[in-house]
């Protein structure tokens, strides 16, 4: 199987402060996505890295890829208290295979 | 925002109710999905579709049924709703496909069977 798996489960910061949250997946890969959900709602594409990239930036978001170690992370710099949501890595052609996410809380 | 709508938001059904979610996409998308997850729990893949009169199931074994007679169409049917169909459901869709696959996801329908 392809699916990520997203580490930590939960965390949990001050306002302001930097989160990083890994995903690890089982088999060569073409690119990986990270998705954001907020509660009780569907999910929200962020950041796609190709597997020949090694580091993305999207505003805030800070995304890098190790294919040797099969791994990549999320980096949210300067956290708001709206960056609170579930963080999922997906990795596949099609269809995509989520992984079970980092549940992020910021607090203000 | 993504062009992706579901009905309903929110259902309450007694067990043995037949059932249809509705989901719809303006984007022109072929491919399409459907989706269970419980509250912070992961999503599994029970349904999708690569185009119309084209349907597969997921990863997970689902007693529900789907369609795809129009692109932009995509519902879901359970046939008599049991309680452990109790779950969040989410619709997404997708355009080429391939190895920049990237899924626009619904607001999701969130179902209590009782």
């Amino acid at each position: 199987s392809q699916q990520g798996e997203e580490d930590p489960q939960a965390l949990s910061i001050q306002e302001g402060e930097n989160a990083t949250m890994n995903c690890s997946y089982k088999t060569s890969i073409n690119n990986l996505q990270w998705y954001r959900q907020n509660s009780g709602r569907g999910l929200v594409h962020l950041i796609l890295i190709r597997s020949n990239e090694r580091e993305k930036h999207s505003g805030r978001l800070r995304v890098t890829l190790d294919t040797s170690k099969k791994s990549s992370s999320l980096l949210i710099t300067a956290s708001r208290a709206a960056d609170t949501a579930s963080y999922f890595c997906a990795t596949g052609n099609t269809p995509l295979v989520f992984g079970k996410g980092t549940r992020l809380s910021v607090i203000a | 925002e993504a062009d992706i709508y579901q009905t309903p938001r929110y259902l309450v059904i007694g067990t043995g109710k037949k059932i249809t979610l509705e989901c719809s996409q303006t984007m022109g998308h072929d491919k399409m999905y459907w989706y269970q997850q419980d509250p912070g729990m992961e999503l599994h893949l029970i349904h999708y579709s690569y185009g119309v009169n084209s349907t597969e199931k997921g990863d997970l074994s689902s007693e529900s049924t789907v369609s795809r007679i129009r692109t932009e169409h995509f519902p879901l049917t359970l046939e008599s709703a049991r309680p452990s169909h109790t779950s969040q459901y989410l619709c997404a869709s997708s355009d080429d496909g391939g190895p920049q696959e990237t899924q626009y996801f619904g607001p999701g329908t969130r179902l209590l069977v009782l």
